[in-house]
């Protein structure tokens, strides 16, 4: 089955620009999270999204970022007035039952969008 | 707060076994992960960890104490497409799960 997609996969911006980065979980899939990785880093935790429940924006670094999530697809990651130091791969990831499920919660991740600010 | 440490890269040889090991410090604990990431693509799910011990899947384990907060990954007849890194993760907690900073493994001949 198909798995989750981002869109686009490179971004190329200049500073001072907004950009908008989307993901497509997995079908069924009612938890989704975005990271971001740096140049040799490790993932950073951005925002999350279960179900219809308001979203923990704890990661989010600043108030030029933004998120949405349309019921339990689609999602959008909105830079505004984008800075070099955005300049990363942003990860989506979806899993299928969230921070409260019995499961193990198993994290499938997309392919990333690399944004890049001139 | 959140505090994970891995080694930042080891060197192994094909044909070998090599042990990555993991401690963390954590508020909150619900599950350890390791997720492979070859360079340029997503980390994919390797292992999962709730319960004191090992996990066998393969020539991939993990193991896990709770108590002291350490985990480890053991790979077995290491072949040249394991060069990766490789992230311990916690989680998932109030914000997501928490990665550390990953081990790049260098598979040599």
């Amino acid at each position: 089955g198909a798995g989750v997609s981002q869109s686009p996969s490179n971004k190329v911006t200049e500073k001072g620009k907004d950009v908008e980065l989307r993901c497509d979980p997995i079908s069924g899939h009612t938890a989704l999270y975005w990271y971001r990785q740096r140049l040799g880093q490790g993932l950073e935790f951005l925002i999350y999204f279960q179900g219809n429940s308001a979203p923990d924006k704890s990661g989010l670094p600043s108030d030029r970022f933004s998120a949405e999530r349309t019921g339990e697809s689609v999602s959008t990651l909105t830079i505004q007035r984008t800075q070099q130091e955005d300049s990363a791969v942003y990860l989506c990831a979806s899993s299928s039952t969230g921070l409260a499920g019995p499961d193990h919660n198993e994290q499938f991740f997309g392919p990333g969008t690399r944004l890049t600010v001139l | 707060g959140q505090n994970i440490d891995q080694p930042t890269e080891m060197t192994a040889t094909e044909g070998a076994i090599v042990q990555i090991n993991c401690t963390y410090q954590t508020s909150g604990f619900n599950g350890l992960f390791w997720y492979q990431q070859h360079a340029g693509e997503a980390p994919t799910f390797l292992s999962y960890n709730v319960l004191d011990g090992l996990e066998e899947k393969g020539r991939f384990s993990s193991f896990l104490s709770r108590s002291k907060g350490y985990s480890y990954l053991l790979l077995k007849e290491l072949q040249m497409k394991d060069s990766a890194s490789y992230l311990c993760a916690v989680g998932p907690g109030a914000d997501g799960l928490t990665f550390g900073k990953g081990t790049h493994l260098i598979i040599q001949p």
